[in-house]
């Protein structure tokens, strides 16, 4: 597709069970970018890669959280043990690498991950 | 560490009227980018504006046009005649130029357009 897709939209888990979130990013987009929004907030940087290699992880809230992008494309953010803290929408952005002076900064996002752990 | 505020949860105008929404930051460093993204329900965000912190001239895009101050480490966005379909949560963000992975967001506006 033209844009960043994610999918599931919707996600209800139970506390204690793990999920799994994917991003496909717009397709020659180096960087991929996985934000947590909480209801009424702003988007909070979770982690970061550059192609395969995550450059970034250091808004990872806990060791329960585990993010992958293994060929460089697709992104898979992963919760195991869920708690009702982790409900929020998940946003997976992606972007061309930043090369200056011709600089393209724009990060597309993708329509998110509404997660709600119950 | 970059901090970006916006200081207005909500703002209301009225259909074809005017509205600035206000974003201010913190940041040490002279080169970075700023974006005014849009998030309807729908949730996907949408840029609507970008400005390079090292251009002096405020970036316009049809309605939607910044009041980019350095020195104050301000950036604004002003939204002529308003349309029914801006209503949506309005994001403020920096990117750092050194730190490709470095994005923040304000904790956004919520914008309600009357008819």
């Amino acid at each position: 597709g033209a844009g960043v897709s994610q999918s599931p939209r919707y996600k209800v888990a139970k506390r204690g069970q793990d999920v799994a979130l994917r991003c496909d990013p717009i397709s020659g987009h180096v960087s991929l970018f996985w934000y947590q929004q909480a209801l009424g907030q702003g988007p909070e940087f979770l982690t970061y890669f550059q192609n395969e290699a995550q450059l970034d992880k250091s808004g990872l809230p806990s060791d329960r959280f585990f993010a992958e992008r293994p060929e460089g494309s697709v992104s898979t953010l992963k919760i195991q043990r869920t708690q009702q803290e982790d409900s929020a929408v998940y946003l997976c952005a992606s972007s061309l690498r930043d090369r200056r002076p011709s600089a393209n900064t724009e990060a597309f996002f993708g329509q998110g991950t509404r997660l709600t752990v119950v | 560490a970059q901090t970006v505020t916006q200081s207005q949860p909500e703002m209301s105008v009225q259909e074809a009227e005017t509205v600035t929404l206000s974003c201010t930051y913190d940041t040490s460093e002279s080169d970075y980018y700023l974006f005014w993204y849009k998030q309807p329900p729908s949730r996907q965000m949408i840029l609507v504006i970008r400005q390079e912190a090292y251009k002096q001239q405020n970036a316009t895009e049809n309605r939607f046009s910044v009041n980019f101050q350095k020195a104050a480490k301000s950036f604004s966005l002003k939204i002529s005649d308003s349309q029914l379909g801006d209503a949506a949560m309005y994001f403020c963000a920096y990117r750092s130029a050194y730190n490709n992975n470095d994005m923040r967001f304000g904790a956004g506006t919520r914008l309600t357009v009357k008819p």
